[in-house]
């Protein structure tokens, strides 16, 4: 069956501190992958997206993630956090043929210390 | 700027009334539009895929008669609570995508909805 899994459901890192928040999917095929934040009370922002070829993709605010299908995993990256990056972050895996659907992930809130 | 505009923002009413929802594509046309459902500190449930012209395709244990879904055009897509409870009370979302499962999905901001 389809599904993503955010092993983290919530995370601290100290401002300036790198960050990894971890991603892994089940799916049959080649996957889409995305990355989407959500502050409170909003909606969800696209960080990035890996459809194919080079399996590290960058992203918006700094972000990157690698695509590793060994490990069946796409982990999310930022070298240096901001106090503006808490929020909650969702990766999400399209799901082919059928127009655009997307299975989330549980979320991992990022909670960053001064 | 902007690919979604989702209104209201946020709605408070009496039980037993109505509330529409509306999700607007700015940049495209949308073929295809998703409304969500999100619980405090949960992930996005989806509630049913609205596709332009058609019926609306709901996920499982879904109420369709308490949720309608009305893909009028290509920019447009309404999400209608109807005769709502307390329990309805949630954030809704809609997002927007031109139909491919390589597109991404654009979100609205979503709408409070709380039923007194």
């Amino acid at each position: 069956a389809q599904s993503v899994t955010q092993p983290d459901i919530h995370i601290t890192v100290s401002e300036g501190a790198s960050l990894e928040l971890r991603c892994n999917y089940s799916y049959g095929a080649t996957p889409y992958l995305f990355w989407y934040v959500q502050s409170p009370g909003q909606g969800l922002q696209l960080l990035l997206k890996y459809f194919s070829g080079d399996t590290l993709v960058q992203g918006i605010k700094g972000f990157e993630a690698e695509f590793k299908r060994s490990q069946s995993s796409f982990n999310l990256r930022k070298p240096s956090v901001h106090w503006s990056d808490a929020a909650e972050y969702f990766c999400a895996v399209g799901v082919r043929n059928q127009g655009g659907k997307l299975i989330f992930g549980q979320g991992t809130e990022l909670s960053v210390k001064p | 700027g902007a690919v979604v505009s989702q209104h209201p923002s946020w709605v408070i009413c009496k039980s037993g009334t109505s509330v529409k929802i509306e999700c607007r594509s700015l940049d495209f046309q949308a073929t295809t539009m998703f409304w969500y459902r999100q619980f405090p500190k949960q992930s996005l449930m989806l509630m049913a895929t609205s596709n332009e012209g058609s019926k609306a395709t709901y996920e499982q244990g879904v109420e369709k008669d308490k949720f309608l879904i009305n893909h009028a055009s290509l920019t447009l897509s309404t999400l209608t609570v109807t005769s709502a409870h307390p329990e309805d009370s949630s954030f809704y979302i809609c997002s927007v995508t031109q139909g491919a499962s390589n597109q991404p999905q654009h979100f609205g901001d979503g709408t409070r909805l709380s039923i007194l």
